[in-house]
């Protein structure tokens, strides 16, 4: 069973462009989760996608970040424009249903300089 | 709001020892899950362990094992015969839909 695939893996721009990390969650799996991971913290949810419907958006800066799951199956977390406070790992997680276990991809890493 | 607490940023245990991470929770749900994740350098979360709130018998996954004490919102993480390989940052989260994580326990096995 291929795992959660995201990409890029690093990403290093400056203050003020936009960005975009991309996630294709394992096959059949209904819910998608875009996690924020700040240095020396714990992951905190940015977006939950249930197939194609956004379940969870309450901690989602939606002055500059967005983010789409148009068909069900992959996602893009876009971020613009960046701030220097958004540099952390994006980590892209899936399940089968909410609840069950979380299956999580190796994360895109991003510099904000 | 619910929030999890892991009050050892670090620890070490000695190969083939066993040692202990604790977590504590707070929560308002009445139904709820509690899990362990490990995080190595490659950034890749894997679950360790996962804990049903309305299951009283404490989980187990080989070397692995929890202690649940749901009154007091604690739920700790036990690992025996520790391996090079359990060198990782560890995560306690709690709740339903979103999961809530701790900031982790950075744990060194020391050979």
């Amino acid at each position: 069973e291929a795992g959660v695939a995201q990409s890029p893996r690093y990403k290093i721009i400056e203050k003020r462009q936009s960005v975009a990390f991309w996630c294709n969650p394992i096959s059949g799996h209904a819910t998608l989760y875009w996690y924020q991971q700040i240095l020396g913290q714990g992951p905190k949810l940015l977006i939950q996608f249930q197939n194609n419907g956004v379940v969870d958006d309450s901690q989602l800066p939606k002055d500059r970040f967005s983010a789409e799951r148009l068909k069900g199956v992959d996602s893009t977390l876009k971020i613009q424009p960046a701030k220097l406070e958004d540099s952390a790992v994006y980590l892209c997680a899936s399940s089968r249903r909410p609840n069950e276990k979380l299956f999580f991809g190796s994360g895109t890493q991003l510099s904000v300089l | 709001a619910q929030t999890v607490t892991q009050s050892q940023p670090e620890m070490s245990v000695q190969e083939a020892e066993t040692v202990t991470l604790s977590c504590t929770y707070d929560t308002s749900e009445s139904n709820y899950y509690l899990f362990w994740y490990k995080q190595p350098p490659s950034r890749q979360m894997i679950l360790v362990i996962r804990q049903e709130a309305y299951k009283q018998q404490n989980a187990t996954e080989n070397r692995f094992s929890v202690n649940f004490q749901k009154a007091a919102k604690s739920f700790s993480l036990k690992i025996s015969d520790s391996q090079l390989g359990d060198t990782a940052m560890y995560f306690c989260a709690s709740g339903n839909t979103p999961l809530v994580f701790g900031k982790g326990t950075r744990l060194s096995v020391i050979a």
